[in-house]
């Protein structure tokens, strides 16, 4: 099984502030990369695919970069609206989502 | 538009059985596969398998084989995550995802069933 890991666990952070979250896989999964944006109590929301692709209507301020084993997921400037939880998922075998990224407001 | 709806939430007794269900419309219902992924309170996302409407071939998570089904009827464009006796541990969202391709990115996510499971 791929394992998934994200870091940190919990981040906090201000409007304005640019924020990076980390996704480590147990092995490696060329690109097959997803960021999802989940926001208490709503279904999560596809944001980025294929490690650094932007899903369609999501804002230019998420980027993603990575291959091989070692992703992130960027934030240039913090909107009020970035406010929730990120998880990565590896779709290059089977499907394993990271543990979450909470990120708060400082 | 594409949609998944979901059933509603259900409160149920352990040991009780359950059937929750995932409507699909806006697309045709056979060329995407069908996920399930599982919340629990507080908790991360886990995946719990998959299924493809068109010809039901089915895949588990190791974790989840064996305790849960997935099915479909192509007449109803609907998914199915099925319990035959629940745990108080079964206690989740449960969301349904639409993917145009195996192996490939949730396109598409339904809004959740909250299932509770108490005595």
């Amino acid at each position: 099984d791929i394992q998934m890991t994200q870091s940190p666990s919990t981040l906090s952070a201000s409007v304005g502030d640019r924020v990076t979250i980390t996704c480590r896989a147990s092995q490696s999964i060329s690109n097959w990369l997803a960021w999802y944006q989940q926001k208490p109590g709503k279904a999560p929301k596809l944001l980025i695919y294929k490690a650094s692709s932007l899903e369609s209507g999501v804002p230019s301020r998420f980027s993603g970069s990575g291959s091989g084993t070692e992703f992130t997921l960027t934030i240039s400037s913090l909107q009020p609206d970035d406010f929730a939880t990120y998880y990565c998922q590896q779709y290059h075998n089977w499907y394993t989502f990271g543990q979450g990224t909470k990120l708060e407001i400082k | 538009e594409v949609q998944l709806v979901q059933s509603g939430a259900e409160v149920k007794k352990p040991g009780e059985s359950l059937k929750i269900s995932c409507k699909g419309s806006g697309y045709g219902f056979t060329t995407y596969w069908i996920g399930w992924v599982r919340q629990m309170p507080g908790k991360g996302l886990e995946w719990m398998g998959i299924i493809y409407p068109r010809d039901s071939d089915t895949r588990y998570s190791p974790s989840f084989q064996g305790q849960v089904t997935i099915s479909a009827d192509k007449s109803m464009s609907a998914a199915y995550l099925q319990w035959s006796s629940l745990k108080a541990s079964d206690t989740a969202m449960y969301y349904c995802a639409g993917l145009a391709n195996y192996g490939g990115k949730i396109d598409y996510w339904g809004q959740g069933t909250l299932v509770t499971v108490s005595s």
